[in-house]
């Protein structure tokens, strides 16, 4: 199975500042995703993001917010732009492979 | 993605069979059932999945009715590291394609001395 990398695992930040989430895998891999799990809640689909391509947003979340790079087949990152209390969450990244999906521990985020 | 339906929270007393059902009345010809599971703190861990034929692996057993409109996990012997929220979820899947995994509210197991 594949071993997805996350950076940070976790942050403190400032209101109206922005964070950048870094995603790397020990292979490569098409497909990669990025969620977000607020406080005691199910994980909800942030993006899907394609190498080469851009990322397609789910209902709810916008470009602006969130911009994702995905430079290669191994890496990818989340932007949390401009936050705000409401974005303390976890995000996870997350890739398929053949029939099943992988998750990073995530990167537990608190805005202050 | 179809729709599951499972209880919110399910209690269990450890090495007893633990099992955890859902309802996907909805799911299509071409969709599997998966189930995930997200012990605290932690990212979601895969554990099974299935199309129509009953499935197991170290971990856990699948079971699909013939209608293939509800299913049922089945953790053999309980213990209190099985403590975790579980989903089950509906999805294309097999080996040659790929779906995004969309994650509903899920069952909160907790295993119990």
């Amino acid at each position: 199975s594949a071993v997805i990398s996350q950076k940070p695992s976790r942050d403190i930040c400032q209101r109206g500042t922005s964070l950048t989430i870094q995603c790397q895998v020990d292979s490569q891999v098409t497909m990669m995703f990025w969620y977000r799990q607020q406080p005691g809640q199910s994980l909800t689909l942030i993006a899907t993001a394609n190498q080469g391509s851009e990322a397609t947003y789910e209902s709810g979340f916008v470009i602006d917010k969130f911009p994702i790079s995905r430079p290669n087949l191994t890496f990818s990152t989340l932007t949390v732009s401009n936050m705000s209390p409401e974005d303390s969450s976890i995000y996870l990244c997350s890739l398929g492979q053949g029939a099943e999906a992988f998750f990073g521990q995530g990167t537990r985020l608190t805005v202050v | 993605d179809a729709k599951t339906t499972q209880p919110p929270s399910m209690d269990c007393a450890e090495g007893r069979a633990a099992n955890l059902p859902c309802n996907h009345s909805t799911i299509s010809g071409n969709e599997y059932v998966y189930w995930y599971r997200q012990i605290h703190s932690q990212g979601p861990q895969y554990i099974i999945h299935g199309l129509k034929n009953n499935e197991t692996n170290e971990m856990a057993s699948l079971i699909i009715t013939e209608d293939r409109k509800s299913s049922t996990l089945i953790l053999p012997h309980a213990t209190l590291r099985d403590t975790a929220v579980y989903y089950c979820i509906v999805r294309v899947g097999g080996k040659t394609s790929y779906d995004k995994v969309i994650f509903g509210p899920g069952t909160s197991l907790s295993v119990i001395p």
